[in-house]
């Protein structure tokens, strides 16, 4: 069973590009949570999405940032109009259904803008 | 709003050495407690998952506590070896409404000494 997988590894950016990042969760998982690390900072939780719904998306810049999760394909983390400020390793956890549960992590997406 | 605090914040001791991280939480109304550790540019691996209704869990050398009432959890490392070099990162689910996220810690670093 693979496990959180997510591409790119790594994205560089020029300021006022857009940055997709993908996510796809472990199988048979259908709880995403999406979450940031800024340098020298702890992981903050952004957005937390089910099947074709954003459940608590309390995390989430009000500009520029959003998230998707359809019912084919992984979950999406759009950034648009990247500025260097959203420099940062970005973080990706599936969960089965209960909230109760434990939250399995993928490698993340180390993202830089030039 | 919940916070989460680890201490120490860095740590460094000879191999063999058993060993106690802590964490701290502010809002005792939480569905679980989990730790991680992450290793330089990977992500984040789940060690223990505590639900609030129980005190401790087990996996080999590793024993974490939690005490709700007091909003602490310790995560206990029973002979030390250099492959646990790592930062361990404490995080709580909410159980209150609102975010459905994690919250984290900023982290112990750990360095075992050869």
């Amino acid at each position: 069973n693979a496990g959180v997988m997510q591409n790119p590894r790594h994205l560089v950016r020029r300021r006022g590009q857009e940055a997709r990042l993908r996510c796809s969760p472990m199988k048979g998982h259908s709880h995403v949570y999406w979450y940031r690390q800024l340098p020298e900072e702890g992981l903050k939780f952004m957005v937390y999405l089910q099947k074709e719904n954003i459940i608590d998306e309390s995390g989430m810049p009000k500009e520029r940032f959003s998230a998707e999760f359809p019912k084919e394909g992984p979950s999406i983390l759009r950034i648009q109009q990247v500025v260097r400020g959203d420099s940062a390793a970005y973080f990706c956890a599936s969960s089965p259904r209960q909230r109760r549960e434990t939250q399995y992590f993928g490698p993340g997406t180390r993202l830089l803008v030039l | 709003k919940q916070e989460v605090t680890q201490i120490p914040a860095a740590l460094s001791v000879p191999e063999g050495e058993n060993l106690v991280l802590n964490c701290s939480f502010t809002d005792s109304a939480i569905y679980n407690l989990q730790w991680f550790r992450q290793d330089p540019g990977k992500g984040l691996t789940s060690l223990l998952l505590i639900q609030s209704s129980q005190r401790e869990q087990t996996s080999g050398r590793l024993n974490a506590s939690l005490d709700k009432s007091s909003g602490r959890s310790t995560l206990y490392i029973a002979a030390s070896q250099p492959g646990d070099s790592a930062t361990y990162l404490c995080a709580v689910r909410g159980s209150g409404g609102g975010a459905d996220g994690l919250t984290f810690g900023k982290g112990t670093h750990l360095i075992i000494q050869p």
